[in-house]
């Protein structure tokens, strides 16, 4: 059982640009969000989160957007740098949880 | 450098074998947590530790036991090897017990496991 989906496996835009990435959830008990990149041979990094009760959140080029009504989020990052190339994975956790749900990854690839 | 570290980078291992993978958390952080990514099964929760007591268990197998020292460094132990258990495997630790949404974890560089 999925809870969390990325049903992009890969993005490719150019840069200076906007990529966006989605995610959809289907456990309404999922109260922070957040996304992680993710370079080859190394560890997920933190990039952004956000709390069910925002609807945005934004930090420098990185913005992300939290629909609850529709289960889904995205980030949205302006303007795309060759070096944004990267796995980039959503995630979850319940409330009161601790544990990260991971979806299942978007490859981000940003042409120069 | 997220201050994780783990040990080591790769292992490889025929079926049967035990192996045992070890993560040191960022300094201040309490919490170690494990996760496993297998191409068929992204990255999946594991366990985790607080300060030295299991906190929550997820998809771990029996064969798979981990812990957490007093000075926070944690082993996750695989035993049993099968050739399903090759996958990369990452420890991550955040400052406090989980369960508040401030708490970010901070992966390590994981450990790639091949077992043959």
């Amino acid at each position: 059982d999925q809870q969390v989906k990325q049903n992009s496996p890969s993005l490719s835009v150019q840069e200076g640009r906007i990529s966006i990435l989605n995610c959809d959830y289907t456990n309404s008990m999922f109260d922070y969000f957040l996304w992680y990149k993710k370079y080859p041979a190394e560890g997920p990094t933190f990039l952004i989160s956000i709390s069910s009760i925002k609807d945005k959140n934004e930090d420098g080029r990185f913005t992300v957007f939290l629909n609850k009504s529709a289960k889904h989020l995205s980030l949205h990052i302006v303007p795309s740098q060759p070096g944004d190339s990267a796995v980039y994975f959503c995630a979850a956790i319940l409330t009161s949880g601790s544990r990260l749900t991971f979806g299942e990854g978007t490859q981000l690839t940003v042409n120069p | 450098d997220s201050g994780v570290t783990q040990t080591p980078k790769h292992l490889i291992t025929a079926t049967g074998q035990r192996v045992t993978l070890r993560c040191s958390p960022r300094s201040g952080d309490l919490s170690v947590y494990w996760y496993q990514q297998s191409l068929d099964q992204g990255l999946q929760f594991l366990i985790q530790y607080y300060n030295g007591e299991e906190r929550a268990k997820g998809n771990i197998l029996e064969r798979f036991s981990a812990q957490q020292f007093p000075d926070l460094h944690s082993e996750l132990n695989l035993s049993s090897l099968e050739l399903g258990d090759s996958a990369l495997y990452f420890c991550a630790s955040s400052v406090g017990p989980g369960g508040r949404a401030e708490e970010t974890q901070y992966f390590g560089p994981g450990t790639r496991l091949l077992v043959l």
